[in-house]
């Protein structure tokens, strides 16, 4: 049984470009969650998602940011014109339920912009 | 969220018992308290979540006394592998909106020594 996958492991993007980052959760899960890691700090989350909905987007940025988690397919998180703030590593993690016990992370993206 | 305290860093040798501490002294009355485990350039790990007294699974041990004000997270006789950074997190006591969002501190950085 597959873990949470993300692609792509690492990303580099110019000042300005498009960053585009995909999550496959566990099989059998239907929530997913994104979090932004900076340099030696903990995770912070950022938005909640489930199939074809978005639950709780409080920890995202009002601009540039976008997530999404359609019918078909991986979670998208998408960051547009970005700088060189949006660098970190950014973690999607999955749970079978919104109040399951525990959330099962991905390896994460690490964006580096330069 | 109950705002937690816990050791920037600790060091231990090979073989030894670590026993790291985390204070939430304005812990909930509805609040668990997880510990996740984080390997460098990977996303963190589930390893044990209590609500009072002992828990115990192949892992680690987790110890909450009675006021829950603090907790500490028991690995015994650790080895290299167990290098990482350990978070306390407290909440996801409660079904209402945002128990979902783990939020992360800097955590504890253990280093085995060999």
């Amino acid at each position: 049984n597959a873990g949470v996958m993300q692609n792509p492991r690492h990303l580099v993007r110019r000042r300005g470009q498009e960053a585009r980052l995909r999550c496959s959760p566990m099989k059998g899960h239907s929530h997913v969650y994104w979090y932004r890691q900076l340099p030696e700090e903990g995770l912070k989350f950022m938005v909640y998602l489930q199939k074809e909905n978005i639950i709780d987007e409080s920890g995202m940025p009002k601009e540039r940011f976008s997530a999404e988690f359609p019918k078909e397919g991986p979670s998208i998180l998408r960051i547009q014109q970005v700088v060189r703030g949006d660098s970190a590593a950014y973690f999607c993690a999955s749970s079978r339920g919104a109040q399951s016990v525990e959330q099962f992370f991905g390896p994460g993206t690490r964006l580096t912009v330069l | 969220l109950a705002k937690t305290t816990q050791p920037i860093s600790m060091d231990s040798y090979e073989g030894q018992e670590v026993n790291i501490t985390c204070s939430h002294n304005n812990i909930a009355t509805n609040d668990y308290i997880t510990w996740y485990q984080q390997f460098p350039s990977q996303g963190p790990r589930f390893i044990i979540q209590g609500y009072k007294t002992k828990v115990t699974n192949e892992v680690a041990s987790l110890f909450i006394p009675a006021d829950r004000k603090s907790s500490t997270l028991s690995l015994p006789r650790v080895s290299l592998s167990d290098t990482a950074v350990y978070y306390c997190l407290v909440g996801q006591g409660d079904s209402g909106a945002g128990s979902y969002q783990l939020t992360f501190g800097k955590g504890t950085k253990l280093s085995v020594i060999p």
